[in-house]
């Protein structure tokens, strides 16, 4: 099944406890990105990915960093997480320029 | 001006009713545009690609508008089910894909 995983679903932290969000796609796809969503924001992108090794940053990339060593997983690192990135995050896969595929998400909470 | 502009809504329409969102964008060199339905906190799910001639799936159709740069999904013979978030999504022609902040529909019984 053509899928988009990513783990953990649910996530309770404290400040500055680095912490690891993964994003798995089975598709092939080349192109990789991971988005947070708040009350009245909207979806904000963070950071892309177009293929292995090559990343750049979204809207909102502060804070945070993200790895492409394989085509596969697109891993989204908190290094000292603050209680304004609590929020709920989705990473999406796609070919370039067609539809993305979203995983199920990520809620997180830091405290 | 937001790159992609949606009216939060919601929309209270009754059952069996049409109803139609719009969407705006402000760069006109836009490539790609989506509608995606989102329930209450679950992931985006593609509704439907938008293609400058316009489409049609089952009740919904989407249409784009390049000189007045809007998109456009009604929705014919609305059912509770179809109660959810519905996202507007550009490309435009970059790497990045650029979000609306949704139009909540609410169908009633």
């Amino acid at each position: 099944e053509a899928q988009v995983t990513q783990n953990p679903r649910y996530l309770i932290t404290v400040t500055g406890k680095k912490l690891t969000v993964t994003c798995s796609q089975n598709m092939n796809h080349e192109y990789m990105s991971w988005y947070r969503q708040d009350p009245g924001l909207g979806l904000r992108q963070i950071y892309y990915s177009m293929n292995v090794e090559v990343t750049d940053k979204g809207d909102v990339p502060e804070g945070y960093k993200v790895s492409r060593k394989e085509k596969r997983n697109f891993p989204l690192i908190l290094e000292s997480p603050s209680p304004n990135q609590t929020s709920l995050y989705f990473c999406a896969s796609s070919l370039m320029g067609q539809p993305q595929h979203f995983g199920d998400g990520t809620r997180l909470s830091i405290l | 001006r937001k790159e992609v502009e949606q009216d939060p809504g919601p929309f209270n329409v009754p059952e069996g009713a049409t109803v139609a969102f719009n969407c705006t964008y402000s760069n006109s060199a836009s490539q790609s545009f989506f509608w995606y339905r989102q329930d209450c906190r679950k992931e985006p799910k593609l509704l439907m690609s938008v293609y400058s001639s316009g489409n049609e799936d089952g009740r919904f159709t989407a249409q784009l508008n390049r000189a007045s740069q809007y998109i456009s999904l009604l929705i014919r013979d609305s059912k509770l089910s179809d109660s959810a978030t519905y996202l507007c999504v550009v490309n435009p022609g970059t790497y990045k894909y650029i979000f609306g902040t949704g139009t909540r529909l609410k169908v009633l019984a």
